[in-house]
Order: structure tokens, then C-alpha cells, then sequence
């Protein structure tokens, strides 16, 4: 069964604090994607990652995939109350084109 | 990417009745997907929908208890069907975006309370 593990499930912290949100799996991905949802919205694409050992910078988000391709994770600096929300990670289902495996999701909260 | 519009944006509703949900895409795309969300938790897979065929339903869900039209490439339909208050949820539809990664572009959802 293809599973993705989202960890911390939750996370509090204050406004200029750093942190990392991980995503990982015992299948190895062929693509992960991550998605930010804000309250009353629907989930929206931050990035897709390919390659193993890439990075990815989107302004002060920072996304790394695992060389082996089973883990990647997102690293937020110096977070601001408008990062608030919740994160997801996504992979393609190994033999079902078009549909999604989600991790659990991590809901992230930054105080000012 | 896509601009998805859902209706209703959110509904209270008793129980035992049913509420239709409609999600217009605007630009035409195969595959669109019905998922439900509670508050601050991940997503779980309703069904898929694709034009000209009858939808494909994940294990746990069933077409009784929520049908799904998909008449056009730009339109889809949900229906919950005889409501109980635990069918109480975020509903989202999605499209796929582009093909080689899979990517899901998402409506606003529907933020649905059944008394």
C-alpha cells in the first residue's frame, strides 16, 4: 500500500521562527507535490519535485527531495502569519493515472 | 492552471435530505474529483469522474449515497444523498492539471453542515 507520513502533525510558533515539515514514505515517489490550503479555500499547487536530491526555492519556502526519492520536505524561514494554514504532500498513485496519495496533512499555525 | 467555481459555497441542511453540489471548470479537462475534507485534516477520494462514463467510486463510498454527473468536459455534479449529521464536511472537486505529474488544481470547496 502506497502511503504517505506527514509529520509534525500540527505546529504553533511565533512569527520569525523557522521550521520543517517532512514527508515520507517506504515506496519510492516518481513525483511529490506540495499544496498549501488556507481556511475556506481549497488546496493550491506550491511546487512538484522530480529529481532525486533536488531543491526548490519559493521565496522563503525551501522544498529538498530525498536522493532515494522516498522523502522530501519543506522548510519555511523566518514564517509570518500569512504562511498559516495547512500543508500537504501528494504523490501519483503508482498504477492509477490521475488520482493522488495525500499525507495527513500538517496544520501549521504562526502567531504574530 | 484551471479557475474552479464551486456551488453552493456552503449549506446548512437537515437531515434525511439532499444537497447537490456543482463544480464548473473553465477550460475543458477529462478527469475531475470529488473529495471530502474534514476541518484541518488531509483529503480522502470521493470518486473520480469522467466525461461519457459513470464515475469511480473509492472503497467506502458508494453511487447510492453520492452520485455524481459529469454531462460535459467543463461540469461536474455531487450529490449527498439523505443526510446524516456525519456526512457533515468540506466537499472539493479538482481537475487534473498537467499530465505528467498529475497535478490537481482545486475549487473552494463547499463547507456542508447536516443538523
Amino acid at each position: 500500500t502506497q502511503l504517505l507520513e506527514q509529520s509534525p502533525q500540527f505546529l504553533s510558533i511565533q512569527e520569525g521562527e523557522n521550521l520543517t515539515v517532512y514527508c515520507n514514505s517506504s515506496s519510492v515517489f516518481s513525483s511529490l507535490q506540495w499544496y498549501r490550503q488556507e481556511p475556506g479555500e481549497g488546496p493550491v499547487l506550491l511546487v512538484t519535485v522530480v529529481t532525486g536530491g533536488e531543491v526548490k526555492k519559493l521565496k522563503r519556502l525551501t522544498f529538498q527531495f530525498g536522493d532515494a526519492r522516498k522523502d522530501s520536505s519543506l522548510h519555511i524561514t523566518a514564517a509570518q502569519p500569512g504562511d498559516t494554514g495547512l500543508y500537504l504532500c501528494a504523490s501519483p498513485h503508482y498504477n492509477q493515472g490521475g488520482k493522488l496519495i495525500f499525507g495527513q496533512g500538517t496544520e501549521l499555525s504562526v502567531k504574530p | 492552471s484551471a479557475v474552479i467555481s464551486q456551488k453552493p459555497s456552503r449549506d446548512i441542511c437537515q437531515r434525511g435530505t439532499s444537497l447537490t453540489i456543482q463544480c464548473q471548470v473553465d477550460s475543458q479537462v477529462t478527469m475531475m474529483f470529488w473529495y471530502r475534507q474534514q476541518p484541518g485534516q488531509s483529503l480522502t477520494l470521493i470518486a473520480t469522474a469522467n466525461q461519457g462514463s459513470e464515475a469511480t467510486y473509492e472503497s467506502g463510498f458508494v453511487i447510492d449515497k453520492f452520485p455524481i454527473s459529469r454531462p460535459n468536459l467543463t461540469f461536474s455534479t455531487l450529490t449527498v444523498s439523505n443526510m446524516s449529521p456525519e456526512d457533515s464536511s468540506i466537499y472539493l472537486c479538482s481537475v487534473e492539471g498537467a499530465a505528467v505529474y498529475n497535478e490537481q488544481f482545486f475549487g473552494p470547496g463547499t463547507r456542508l453542515t447536516v443538523l
